[in-house]
């Protein structure tokens, strides 16, 4: 079954609001990445997380590792169109060795000017 | 900045032959990764790779599946009998070390047919 769930599948929004996309899991994780792949290109490595309650920012990206490690967000701040493109989480459950990451669905956003 | 090269970038092969996908890690990288992609889906693990075997596979990657880095510099994945169900997007990535930021290439487009 799928292990790392994430949502919202699809996000449109406006150029300016901001937006939050979160990746869960039921079982502790013992890191999670976070990707961004363009239409027709390739995952783009954007941060990893460690630690437990762990917050990270990038200009107008915060991504947070959760208390219990089984959960992670993404928010951007005042969209660009630079944005668009589908975000996907990656993790490695605590059951298994570091080679084994479980991609999330994916978030796919949309901006509109 | 160093790349992870794929070839070919697009693959068209008769259902039920021996397909080969190729890729060049990044050089002092040392573990190595295979995903696949079905179109608009999610990012897949297949397999990662390192010291010269498997660490970790997914229920994917079973008997018709291989993995082999050949000489020095190439990372390829087999497919021994291709079935329709195989098209996708095929994506090689590889990391300095073990749970670090994995730096993905362009990807092989498979068509069976």
């Amino acid at each position: 079954g799928q292990q790392v769930m994430q949502i919202p599948q699809y996000q449109h929004v406006q150029e300016g609001e901001d937006f939050t996309t979160y990746c869960n899991s039921s079982t502790t994780l013992s890191n999670i990445q976070w990707y961004k792949q363009r239409p027709g290109g390739h995952p783009v490595f954007l941060i990893q997380l460690v630690k437990s309650g762990e917050v990270k920012k990038q200009k107008r990206l915060t991504f947070q590792f959760g208390e219990a490690k089984k959960n992670s967000s993404l928010h951007i701040t005042a969209t660009q169109t630079t944005d668009v493109g589908t975000y996907f989480c990656a993790a490695i459950l605590l059951t298994d060795s570091w080679g084994k990451f479980q991609f999330g669905a994916g978030t796919q956003v949309v901006v509109t000017p | 900045e160093p790349e992870v090269t794929q070839t070919p970038s697009h693959q068209v092969t008769q259902m039920g032959q021996e397909v080969i996908l190729r890729c060049v890690p990044i050089s002092n990288h040392l573990y190595f990764y295979w995903y696949r992609q079905i179109l608009g889906q999610k990012v897949e693990f297949l397999v990662s790779f390192y010291n010269n075997e498997i660490s970790e596979k997914s229920e994917i990657f079973d008997d018709q599946f291989s993995v082999e880095r050949p000489d020095g510099s190439n990372f390829t994945l087999k497919i021994r009998s291709t079935k329709l169900e195989d098209s996708a997007m095929y994506f090689c990535a590889s990391s300095r070390t073990g749970p670090q930021p994995q730096h993905f290439g362009d990807g092989t487009r498979l068509s069976i047919l």
